[in-house]
């Protein structure tokens, strides 16, 4: 069974550029978590989909992140215009349905963005 | 607040101890994971608890959920177990995740 796919795996920036990072779940999960891992931290949630629709984007900073799960499938986070502070791991997740609550959560490799 | 706390931070063990990361949570949960990350790389589910005890090869976790507390215990620690070990609970009420800030574990030969 193929696992979570995102890419690049790296990426290296000016401030205030753009950045996009890619993310394909595992086959039939329908929950797709965005995370973001600043260096010695844990992962926080950026945005938590449901199929194609937005279950909690709370914690996401809204004037310069996007994210988008179109189809309901392979999603994509963008960042615009990136800052210093965004300089972290980008982390997708995902897991089958939350009504199967103890659904186990599968991670990607990450996205590591460097912002200079 | 961290809804989440792990302990310790940092551990260092000589080849072949027995080491123990330590988890307790403040929410109620449907399941507790506990995670590893090696540098550099992404993050593998190391297991999935709601109750009791699991053992899969010298990893053994065990959950109290009365007194909302796990513990991840290595036997005859290796180098290759060397990692971040991370903690992480799915909420009952929202669904979400909260994650620990993770113990970084090293293991001299």
């Amino acid at each position: 069974e193929a696992g979570v796919a995102q890419s690049p795996r790296y990426k290296i920036i000016e401030k205030r550029q753009s950045v996009a990072f890619w993310c394909n779940p595992i086959s039939g999960h329908a929950t797709l978590y965005w995370y973001q891992q600043i260096l010695g931290q844990g992962p926080k949630l950026l945005i938590q989909f449901q199929n194609n629709g937005v279950v909690d984007d709370s914690q996401l900073p809204k004037d310069r992140f996007s994210a988008e799960r179109l189809k309901g499938v392979d999603s994509t986070l963008k960042i615009q215009p990136a800052k210093l502070e965004d300089s972290a791991v980008y982390l997708c997740a995902s897991s089958l349905d939350p009504r199967a609550l103890t659904g186990e959560l599968f991670f990607g490799e990450g996205s590591r963005l460097t912002v200079l | 607040k961290n809804e989440v706390e792990q302990s310790p931070q940092n551990l260092t063990a000589q080849e072949g101890e027995f080491i123990t990361i330590n988890c307790s949570y403040s929410v109620g949960i449907s399941a507790l994971h506990w995670l590893q990350q090696h540098p550099g790389g992404g993050i593998v589910s190391l297991f999935m608890l709601s109750s009791g005890k699991k053992k899969h090869g010298r990893l053994i976790a065990t959950i109290n959920i009365q007194e909302k507390h796990s513990s991840l215990h290595i036997t005859a620690s290796h180098p290759r177990d060397s990692a971040v070990y991370i903690c992480a609970v799915r909420e009952i009420a929202g669904n979400q995740f909260y994650f620990g800030t993770g113990t970084s574990l090293t293991v001299i030969p």
